[in-house]
């Protein structure tokens, strides 16, 4: 268990719609970052925020959003989800900013399917 | 071009003997981190070991060792005594820390690390 928690495990939904996931970094980790893990695109990353700023952002759709809130954990909402949207996504923290030995620990994932 | 690169998409080795798991990586930075996370059949990911580009020695945790060849810009992991447990997807992951997307790690393919008895 690396102490990253998301919910939730598994959400099945319908074109079209919208989704939140969440997530709670280790205690005492300031980052957090999503990626999407998708058969044909492999681990993509997605954004990266430190103590509620945004840092970094990667290959982020338009539709995606994400924060991180005061207390650290994180959301990630998907818009106008398409079929292709269907994939794991993982939420990681880390203690500092992203420099040097500063690991990156992984959650369980959410799983998501569009139909 | 593939940042990071690993050839082998599938490896075999018996119970107890030591494993190879290949990785190159291309980076104009002086300054990166190379890492190998482990992701079983049930789907978490999980850190294996870390090096960084300045450091001297190759890392090494428990049964895990970074076979680091910076000059090759290789960072080959070394599983010593394979256990039925080691059979998972290995993936390789570089840090790049000279641009503005510190913090984003770009993954490998992965390998398939099957261990037979």
């Amino acid at each position: 268990d690396s102490g990253v928690t998301q919910t939730p495990k598994h959400l099945i939904t319908a074109t079209g719609q919208r989704v939140t996931l969440r997530c709670s970094p280790r205690s005492g980790d300031l980052s957090v970052y999503w990626y999407q893990q998708s058969l044909d695109q492999g681990l993509q990353f997605l954004i990266h925020y430190y103590n509620g700023e945004e840092r970094a952002k990667g290959n982020i759709l338009e539709r995606f959003s994400a924060q991180q809130f005061p207390d650290l954990h994180s959301e990630l909402n998907l818009s106008s989800l398409e079929l292709g949207d269907s994939a794991l996504y993982f939420c990681a923290s880390s203690p500092g900013t992203g420099f040097g030995p500063d690991t990156q620990y992984f959650g369980p994932g959410t799983r998501l399917t569009v139909l | 071009a593939q940042k990071i690169t690993q050839t082998q998409p599938g490896m075999f080795v018996q119970e107890k003997e030591a494993v190879t798991l290949d990785c190159t990586y291309d980076t104009s930075d002086q300054s990166y981190g190379l890492f190998w996370y482990k992701q079983p059949s049930s789907g978490e990911m999980i850190f294996l070991i870390y090096q960084g580009s300045y450091d001297e020695q190759n890392a090494t945790e428990g049964r895990y060792s970074l076979n680091f060849q910076k000059a090759r810009k290789s960072a080959n992991l070394v599983i010593s005594a394979s256990q039925l447990g080691d059979s998972a997807m290995y993936f390789c992951a570089m840090r790049e820390e000279g641009g503005t997307s510190y913090g984003k790690l770009t993954f490998g393919q992965g390998t398939i690390l099957t261990v037979h008895p």
